[in-house]
């Protein structure tokens, strides 16, 4: 069974850098047709895609964040990160790693558990 | 962008009664080669990540219960609980995978009258 789960900060300040890491188990991420990506939910509202990556390193990103939005992947550890610099209460979510099936903005047909970055001095 | 905007936002159902909640696209999301909806519908419980309930605008994913049922092409869908099960008390989010970037309704709260 293929999971996904979350890692990094639970915390950062204005004006810093949020990082996350999504490690993948069950399943290579290597595997074809499938795109890896990021989505974002604040407290109480709806769902914002974020970007997401193929295992080659192909990127696509919401040109909304595109300007502050790095999607990376390790192929080696079976991870891929986010990054999002410049963060304001505004980035303030929870974010989820997802698997997208069929296409790079495909529907998810698997999520990590999320995590919930608070912006905060 | 695409703007999805779901009706309504809110809803209660008795159990065992049907559910129906709509979603209208601000442009058509059915790409004429080859005749797909580009919709998908996602439940989501509280404290939970989203999950995929529809695909293709009718397709059910691989293990979710045929009481549920997407119809609809272009810019107008439904998705239909045929009985409603307490299990199935969450918020409801359809999302375009037509063009990029991906969007999502609003969400639509179903409730236990």
């Amino acid at each position: 069974q293929l999971q996904l789960q979350e890692s990094g900060p639970g915390l950062v300040k204005p004006s810093e850098t949020l990082s996350l890491t999504c490690s993948v188990s069950g399943g290579s991420i290597t595997s074809s047709h499938y795109y890896w990506g990021w989505m974002r939910q604040p407290p109480g509202k709806g769902l914002e895609w974020i970007g997401s990556i193929y295992y080659s390193g192909s990127t696509y990103y919401n040109p909304s964040l595109k300007s502050r939005v790095t999607i990376s992947v390790d192929t080696s550890k079976n991870q891929f990160s986010l990054k999002v610099s410049s963060v304001t209460a505004a980035d303030m979510a929870v974010y989820y790693c997802a698997r997208h099936r069929g296409g790079n903005y495909h529907p998810v047909d698997y999520w990590g558990q999320g995590t919930l970055v608070t912006v905060s001095s | 962008d695409i703007v999805m905007t779901q009706s309504p936002d809110s809803l209660a159902v008795s159990l065992g009664e049907r559910a129906t909640i709509n979603c209208k696209s601000s442009q058509s999301v059915l790409y004429s080669s080859n005749n797909n909806n580009y919709l998908a519908w996602y439940r989501q419980k509280p404290g939970q990540p989203p999950k995929l309930l529809i695909y293709w605008a009718s397709t059910r994913e691989s293990g979710v219960p045929d009481r549920f049922s997407g119809s609809g092409s272009g810019t107008d869908f439904t998705l239909t609980i045929s009985s409603l099960q307490a299990e199935d008390v969450a918020v409801y989010y359809c999302q375009q995978y037509y063009s990029t970037p991906p969007s999502f309704g609003q969400g639509t709260k179903l409730e236990i009258k």
